[in-house]
C-alpha cells in the first residue's frame, strides 16, 4: 500500500517567493497533519485536518502560511512571501481518527531552503 | 498540559546488545497513548510501536519493547540485539483522548557501532 506522499522533496528558492507544498495521504485515513522540523524548535505541529476540515492551526506561524485540503487525497501548504527563518523540514502525516492507538504516519518530508 | 522529556541527547551501543532509551511524560488526563518513531539519517519518520495507558501488558513488536511504568510516568524503549540499522534519532509522543495532536520529545540520537 502506498504511504503518505510528498513533493517535491527538496525545494530551494529565493526569499520572498512562493513555495507550495504537497501532500496525498493514505487512502481511507480521515486526520491530516502538517509537521515542521528544525535543529532549534524540534518537531512542531502546524496544522491538522479532519475529514478535509482546519481542526487546529494554532501552530502556524504567522499570516504567512496557509494550508488547505480540497479533498480527503490532497493537501497542500502554502508560504508567501518565504523567508530565510522558513527553511525546515516540512513533513505531512495522516492516520484514522478516534481510537487512541491510531499511529501517525508520516511521509519523507520535504527539505526547504530559503535563500 | 502534555508534556514529554527524552533527557539523553545521544546514547552509544555495540552491535548485538540491548538499549533502553528514556522517556517520560506528564499529563493529567488519565487516558492517553504512548508512541515511539525512528528518524534514520535518510530523514522519514517511522512509527514503532505504541502503548495504550490501560494496557495491562508492555507493548512488544519484535526487538522493540515498551517498558510501561504508569505510576513513574515513563516509557523507555527497549531495543534488544542491536543492529548498525538500528542507528538513527528516536523520539517519544504523546497523544490524549479527545485530542488527535501528538506532542513530541526531543529526540535520542542512537549510535551503533560494530
Amino acid at each position: 500500500d502506498a504511504g503518505v506522499i510528498q513533493s517535491p522533496r527538496h525545494e530551494v528558492t529565493e526569499m520572498g517567493q512562493e513555495v507550495t507544498l504537497r501532500c496525498k495521504p493514505i487512502s481511507g485515513h480521515n486526520s491530516l497533519f502538517w509537521y515542521r522540523q528544525t535543529m532549534m524548535r524540534g518537531l512542531e505541529l502546524l496544522i491538522y485536518f479532519n475529514n478535509n476540515v482546519p481542526i487546529d492551526d494554532s501552530g502556524m506561524p504567522e499570516d504567512r502560511f496557509s494550508a488547505k485540503m480540497p479533498n480527503a487525497s490532497f493537501s497542500t501548504l502554502k508560504i508567501q512571501p518565504s523567508e530565510p527563518r522558513d527553511s525546515a523540514v516540512y513533513f505531512c502525516a495522516s492516520s484514522l481518527a478516534g481510537a487512541l492507538n491510531q499511529p501517525q504516519h508520516f511521509g519523507d518530508g520535504t527539505r526547504l531552503s530559503i535563500l | 498540559a502534555q508534556k514529554i522529556t527524552q533527557t539523553q541527547p545521544g546514547m552509544f551501543v555495540q552491535e548485538k546488545e540491548a538499549v533502553t532509551l528514556d522517556c517520560t511524560y506528564d499529563t493529567s488526563d488519565p487516558s492517553y497513548g504512548l508512541f515511539w518513531y525512528k528518524q534514520p539519517s535518510s530523514g522519514e519518520m517511522i512509527f514503532l510501536i505504541y502503548q495504550g495507558s490501560y494496557d495491562q501488558q508492555n507493548a512488544t513488536e519484535g526487538r522493540y519493547s515498551l517498558n510501561f511504568q504508569k505510576a513513574r510516568k515513563s516509557a523507555n524503549l527497549v531495543i534488544s540485539a542491536s543492529q548498525l540499522g538500528d542507528s538513527a534519532m528516536y523520539f517519544c509522543a504523546m497523544r490524549e483522548r479527545g485530542f488527535q495532536k501528538l506532542v513530541f520529545g526531543t529526540g535520542t540520537r542512537l549510535l551503533v557501532s560494530p
